[in-house]
């Protein structure tokens, strides 16, 4: 089956730090990635999509300077928090989809902003 | 864009006992219905999905069925076990991945109670 690995699972980093979080698939080539915010209690809230080689689309409300997305192969998308602040704590979890597998879900990373 | 519904947002049912969650949409032309559990601190699992050249799908406990006119999907569990308790989310997208993102509901938690 299709298999989706995320890390850090778990990150504190202090006020105006860079955190990247990386996003992997294992066994098959994703075409598209997708980055999702979750805040406790919440649905999840979909920040950008990106495909291989391009720049990411980014949802509305969302800076795309603050959360940077590079996807550089069709295996490894990342995202990188730049100059973090309490705020931007929360769970971010990623997805890849492909035509085969459908979308594969991250297991999710615990950003904690201090 | 599309839009999903999802309800109820809690469910607490009896150990061996049938839970039942449903979804509306919006979009038409959406044509891809997943649903996943997600358990606490952690990233969503595929449970189940369906598409919409199909009008029910099971998996051993767990049923979900679609009527395309009506726009609604519901999820079935059978014979529930307390480790069925999570949050359910239910999805629509246009594609079976490829780029399509996926619109989520709002989730329902569920307690199996002993």
């Amino acid at each position: 089956g299709a298999v989706v690995s995320q890390h850090p699972s778990r990150v504190i980093c202090k006020s105006g730090t860079s955190v990247k979080i990386e996003c992997r698939s294992l066994d098959f080539q994703a075409t598209t990635m997708f980055w999702y915010r979750q805040f406790p209690k919440q649905s999840l809230m979909l920040m950008a999509t990106s495909n291989e080689g391009s720049k990411a689309t980014y949802e509305q409300g969302v800076e795309k300077d603050k959360f940077l997305i590079n996807h550089a192969s069709l295996t490894l998308s990342t995202l990188t928090v730049t100059s973090a602040h309490p705020e931007d704590s929360s769970f971010y979890i990623c997805s890849a989809s492909s035509a085969n597998y459908g979308y594969t879900f991250g297991s999710g990373t615990r950003l904690t902003v201090v | 864009g599309e839009n999903v519904e999802q309800h109820p947002s809690t469910l607490s049912v009896q150990e061996g006992d049938s839970a039942v969650i449903k979804c509306t949409y919006s979009d038409s032309a959406s044509n891809y219905f997943p649903w996943y559990k997600q358990e606490l601190g952690k990233g969503p699992q595929l449970i189940i999905d369906i598409r919409s050249n199909v009008g029910e799908k099971k998996d051993q406990r767990i049923a979900v069925t679609l009527n395309k006119t009506a726009k609604h999907f519901s999820l079935h569990i059978t014979e529930t076990q307390p480790e069925d308790s999570a949050v359910y989310f239910c999805a629509a997208s246009r594609l079976t991945g490829g780029g399509n993102k996926l619109t989520f509901g709002t989730g329902t938690q569920l307690k199996v109670e002993l």
